[in-house]
């Protein structure tokens, strides 16, 4: 059974940073590419970043690009979310998926990200 | 900017069908956007029901169905139940590596 399950999430000021892990088991994890997805509080699903299997390859939404960085270790079966100069907007469930092709297919429980002074 | 469109809210009774769609503000969906669907219940994390337009899942029931009807993708719920009540999102695959998921759609079965 494939489990994600996120963590690094918390408080932090606006301007601040903050890491989001997201650590894979029950596949070959290098095999897989990955994504996060956010969800603002009582709204919708939030398309944020994806890396390949072999992490050679990234995309960003507009929204986050310049500021956060998508990353994986492959030997750690974990997936990163580095999120620099946070914003009030930024605070979200933030959601780590397995991709198959174009979409998601396995969800974590999500890490919640709060930014307020 | 494109916007992925679906509606806000849709009604079906018990047993019956529903036809929930995924457009685009500017121009038509095909198979090339590789539509996906995710359901969510309050408080749960999305569950992927639909992805590459039309494959199921691992263990999702074939009560649900994905296809292209005209411009838009669809998702068709047969046989509605009572825990089918959920939010549904669908997400496109806008090229160039990037995706776009819909405000969604708030289905009440009643």
């Amino acid at each position: 059974e494939v489990q994600l399950v996120e963590s690094g999430g918390g408080l932090v000021q606006p301007g601040g940073s903050l890491r989001l892990s997201c650590a894979a088991s029950g596949l070959t994890f290098g095999n897989y590419a990955m994504g996060w997805v956010r969800q603002a509080p009582g709204k919708g699903l939030e398309w944020v970043s994806v890396i390949s299997g072999d992490g050679d390859y990234t995309k960003y939404a507009d929204s986050v690009k310049g500021r956060f960085t998508i990353s994986r270790d492959n030997s750690k079966n974990t997936l990163y979310l580095q999120m620099n100069s946070l914003r009030v907007d930024d605070t979200a469930v933030y959601y780590c998926g397995t991709l198959h092709n174009y979409g998601y297919t396995q969800w974590g429980q999500g890490a919640l990200v709060t930014v307020s002074s | 900017q494109t916007v992925v469109t679906q509606e806000p809210s849709f009604s079906v009774s018990p047993g019956g069908t529903a036809t929930l769609t995924c457009g685009l503000s500017s121009g038509s969906v095909s198979t090339s956007y590789y539509p996906s669907w995710y359901q969510q219940t309050p408080g749960q994390s999305p569950r992927t029901l639909i992805y590459d337009t039309n494959t199921r899942s691992s263990g999702v029931p074939d009560r649900f169905s994905g296809s292209i009807l005209g411009n838009k993708a669809a998702l068709t719920i047969t046989g509605a139940q009572a825990d089918d009540e959920a939010d549904y999102y669908c997400l496109l695959y806008m090229g160039s590596g990037v995706r776009v998921f819909g405000g969604g759609t708030k289905l009440t079965v009643l």
